[in-house]
């Protein structure tokens, strides 16, 4: 049981670039959720997905783009990245639901620099 | 606007000691609140909850205390083990139109001294 799965692990980008960051979830799980960790900020929550179909924005969604491809994979998407996107970024899923909740679990994270 | 806050950004304790990480939080709204663990290069993982109508939950070493009057929430760790020493983020849930979502502290540092 692989839990969440992030790849890239690393990813190294030019500024401009584009690039998409994949996750997959193999519990099942209805919502799914993009989080950018920088230091002293905590985890900062980009896009997430309560159920399949809709997506709803963070507290930090400007500059990404976010697709829930079907129940298990959700993508996160820079368009044209700039350095102050350099971050850790965390995918993580939960059983969620409205009117419900469960805890999130999360992905090991992909380290992405911008230069 | 930081909804939730974690004013100490280390403690340092000695093993077999008691460690406690405080939070706060300024929204009445959330209904549920949570601590996760996090080692370096890895991603968090959930370790206690509580929901906004109890004021304790323990498991193991670890409680969680919650004041909804004070909107402050700790956790203990007693006894403190070097195991323990990791990053530890407060959570928050918030229930919006689509579904629930998790509102982060900045995190503590915990060093556990053997």
């Amino acid at each position: 049981n692989a839990g969440v799965t992030q790849t890239p692990k690393f990813q190294v980008l030019k500024t401009g670039q584009s690039m998409t960051l994949q996750c997959a979830q193999d519990m099942n799980h209805n919502s799914m959720y993009w989080y950018r960790q920088d230091p002293g900020m905590g985890l900062r929550l980009i896009y997430y997905s309560a159920s399949e179909g809709t997506t709803d924005k963070g507290e930090v969604p400007n500059g990404y783009n976010v697709s829930r491809l079907n129940k298990r994979e959700f993508s996160l998407r820079l368009e044209s990245a700039a350095p102050s996107q350099t971050s850790v970024y965390f995918c993580a899923s939960s059983e969620g639901g409205v009117g419900g909740y469960t805890e999130a679990f999360f992905g090991q994270g992909t380290r992405l620099t911008v230069v | 606007d930081q909804q939730v806050k974690q004013n100490s950004p280390s403690l340092s304790v000695q093993e077999g000691r008691i460690s406690i990480l405080n939070c706060d939080y300024t929204n009445s709204m959330f209904d549920y609140f949570l601590w996760y663990k996090k080692y370096p290069a890895e991603g968090p993982t959930f370790l206690i909850s509580i929901s906004s109508i109890k004021d304790k939950n323990e498991d193991g070493r670890f409680t969680v205390f919650l004041n909804k009057s004070a909107k402050h929430l700790s956790l203990h760790i007693v006894p403190s083990q070097p195991g323990d020493s990791a990053v530890y983020f407060c959570a928050a849930s918030l229930e919006g139109e689509y579904g629930n979502k998790l509102v982060f502290g900045a995190g503590t540092i915990l060093r556990v001294k053997s």
